[in-house]
């Protein structure tokens, strides 16, 4: 059981926008601002697409924006291309336990 | 350009210790964390450890303190996790990540390194 929860698949499509969410607890996604996701293509090693909850590191697409209310964090991804379905996890720092804990992960699919 | 290069795929018995190797280019290797992550077949992402090679601090996720040790080499900027003994569920992709000090968030992450335990 992962320590925070994703819907296992979400699905859009080209042009369309999506929201993932990831729901956590007061320890980590509601006590702090430090929720990460990260884009994983098939094979491939995960990349950083949102860091400090909103914040986008150069390079990425402003086709993804990243939110939080309460204990639960969201990564919306507008205007779908077919390049972005991947599987998405969202990370959290967490107090008093494993510093880090991941979420389950969401695979996107783009109809 | 920032890089986490990763030791290749390896096929060991079960018993066997095993080390896997990460090595930084790009940057200071001493001023960032470097950390580990599992992802077992067709699941998700686990946190393992990580390592401030500036001092040797290391810090373990519960789930894994005691079964695997992480080191760092300053002088070959290299990180290595290793295994004294190696179980078929140790069967994973294991990730390198950079964390900037003080930070919360990874980036970027090495390649990957297939371990296959199997008898």
């Amino acid at each position: 059981q992962s320590a925070l929860t994703q819907p296992a698949s979400v699905s859009g499509s080209p042009g369309q926008s999506i929201t993932i969410s990831c729901t956590g607890t007061s320890s980590d996604i509601g006590g702090y601002n430090f929720v990460s996701w990260y884009q994983q293509h098939p094979g491939k090693a995960p990349k950083l697409m949102i860091y400090d909850v909103s914040n986008r590191p150069s390079g990425v697409s402003n086709r993804f924006s990243g939110s939080k209310s309460g204990n639960t964090a969201s990564l919306t991804i507008s205007g779908l291309q077919a390049e972005d379905e991947a599987d998405y996890y969202c990370s959290s720092y967490r107090i008093n336990s494993t510093p880090w804990v991941f979420g389950g992960g969401t695979k996107l699919t783009v109809l | 350009e920032v890089q986490l290069a990763q030791s290749g795929a390896e096929v060991k018995k079960p018993g066997e210790s095993l080390k896997i190797s990460c090595k930084a280019s790009g940057y200071t290797f001493t001023t960032y964390w470097i950390g580990w992550v599992r992802q077992l077949p067709g699941k998700g992402l686990e946190w393992m450890g990580i390592i401030y090679p500036g001092d040797s601090d290391t810090r373990y996720s519960p789930s894994f303190q005691g079964q695997v040790t992480i080191s760092a080499d300053r002088s070959i900027s290299t990180t290595f996790l290793q295994w004294s003994s190696l179980k078929a569920s140790d069967t994973a992709m294991y990730y390198c990540i950079r964390k900037p000090d003080s930070k919360n968030w990874f980036d970027p992450w090495g390649q990957g390194t297939l371990v296959t335990v199997s008898s």
